[in-house]
């Protein structure tokens, strides 16, 4: 079974759009992250709730807000989006130091 | 900012050779973790060394850290095709409270091993 899902796998729209990515894990994990992986690789933290209550918050647009209805799901929603916001978007959870990721969700503006 | 760099940016090898991949970071730490990620596919947590241990064992991986040089050495033994793959640091440098891990990531380094 995924231990962490995400959905969609791809995301292709039109600048302007908004769109919501979901993110599901079974592991039974209070931690919870989204982190945004550019065309370069470079993996970089955005959010991170723990126990439903957001800890971390980096430099994001506001443009971006997590929502956590339950600490098994972490959902992303990007308003207004822009061409800048193309990237492999990563949910992960974690326990402890080790943490778990997602398959990623391919976003593509237009 | 990004903490991590991970040196080469890529390395080709036959099948049987070792590979060797280095990290270097910047500011004190509490641990520094490997990940590996298959190409379109999320990290995958290989090993984690803590800031105390200066060598770490897994299969066929083998993890030093250096905290006096801030950096640390993944080796691959016996590489197999299968390791293609993307490598990655990432270091724990405080716990941000409430029980959450902020990781900072390298750029990584691509491994490719040819049959």
């Amino acid at each position: 079974d995924t231990a962490v899902s995400q959905t969609p796998k791809y995301l292709v729209t039109q600048m302007g759009n908004d769109k919501s990515i979901k993110c599901e894990q079974n592991l039974g994990h209070d931690t919870m992250y989204w982190y945004k992986q550019d065309s370069k690789k470079f993996l970089k933290i955005m959010f991170s709730y723990n126990n439903k209550e957001l800890i971390i918050n980096e430099t994001v647009p506001n443009r971006f807000s997590p929502k956590s209805p339950d600490k098994a799901h972490l959902n992303l929603h990007i308003n207004s989006l822009e061409l800048g916001d193309s990237a492999v978007y990563f949910c992960a959870s974690s326990t402890g130091d080790t943490q778990y990721f997602g398959p990623g969700t391919r976003l593509t503006v237009l | 900012s990004q903490q991590g760099e991970e040196d080469p940016q890529a390395l080709s090898i036959q099948e049987g050779e070792n590979a060797t991949m280095n990290c270097s970071y910047k500011t004190s730490i509490n641990n520094l973790q490997w990940y590996r990620q298959n190409s379109g596919r999320g990290l995958v947590h290989l090993i984690l060394i803590r800031s105390n241990e200066r060598e770490k064992h897994s299969g066929r991986l083998r993890v030093t850290l250096d905290t006096s040089k801030k950096s640390s050495s993944l080796l691959i033994t016996a590489s197999r095709a299968a390791d293609t793959a993307s490598y990655f640091c990432a270091t724990d440098a405080r716990d941000s409270g409430a029980g959450s891990y902020q990781l900072t990531f390298g750029k990584g380094t691509k491994l490719s091993v040819i049959p």
